[in-house]
């Protein structure tokens, strides 16, 4: 069992928007600003999309926005694209003395 | 470019040791911090060690402390994973990952990633 819940699954068509939550506790996502949200394609490594709730790193699309609200941190996706369709991943620091990171379960983002 | 290149995955009999190597170019690698990520075969990402640039500051995941030990040869650029008593359940895609520095220090994420080596543990 992951120590961040996540949606198993979402779907969208192109165009639309969707949102995925990662729900934690305050000694981790609650309590932290310092929640970040991966995208992985099939059989591809895990790339940084959110950092620091709502930091895009460089060349990731404005269409990608995270936020968060109290124990529970959101990874939404504006203007669907094929493209889209992969594994997300949400992560956060914890206090806990280990480990340095607790990871999401995934969700998986199928475009309709 | 930033590049990430694990080798040294392999079937390997449980109790048995492995050691994992990241060669890692085009950033100055003594500058951060670096971590071992691992995915089981259709499973989710977890986080398994890391260590601080100066090898000052070591963590491990409670599922392998006192089996696995992370280091790192700043003048080489590599990251090391050295996995002792393997077991079945550490069969896994290992990724080598770098630590994402903000303002401040540590922003307890990974920028980048390799394209990890495979551990397969099994009689």
């Amino acid at each position: 069992q992951s120590a961040l819940t996540q949606p198993a699954s979402v779907s969208g068509s192109p165009g639309q928007s969707i949102t995925i939550s990662c729900t934690g506790t305050s000694s981790d996502v609650g309590g932290y600003n310092y929640v970040s949200w991966y995208q992985q394609h099939p059989g591809k490594a895990p790339k940084l999309m959110i950092y620091e709730v709502s930091n895009r790193p460089s060349g990731v699309p404005d269409r990608f926005s995270g936020s968060k609200s109290g124990n529970t941190a959101s990874l939404t996706i504006s203007g669907l694209q094929a493209e889209d369709e992969a594994d997300y991943y949400c992560s956060s620091y914890t206090s806990s003395s280990t480990p340095y990171v607790v990871f999401g379960g995934g969700t998986k983002l199928t475009v309709l | 470019e930033v590049q990430l290149v694990e080798s040294g995955g392999g079937l390997v009999q449980p109790g048995r040791s492995l050691r994992l190597s990241c060669a890692a170019s085009g950033f100055t690698f003594d500058d951060y911090a670096m971590h071992w990520v691992r995915q089981a075969p259709g499973k989710g990402l977890e986080w398994v060690s890391g260590i601080s640039w100066n090898s000052g500051s070591i963590g491990y995941a409670d599922s392998v402390k006192g089996r696995f030990t992370i280091s790192r040869d700043n003048a080489k650029n590599s990251l090391y994973l050295q996995m002792n008593s393997l077991r079945a359940e550490d069969t896994a895609l290992y990724y080598c990952a770098k630590g994402q520095d903000c303002s401040g220090g540590s922003c307890y994420s990974f920028d980048y990633w390799g394209q990890g080596t495979l551990v397969t543990v099994s009689s």
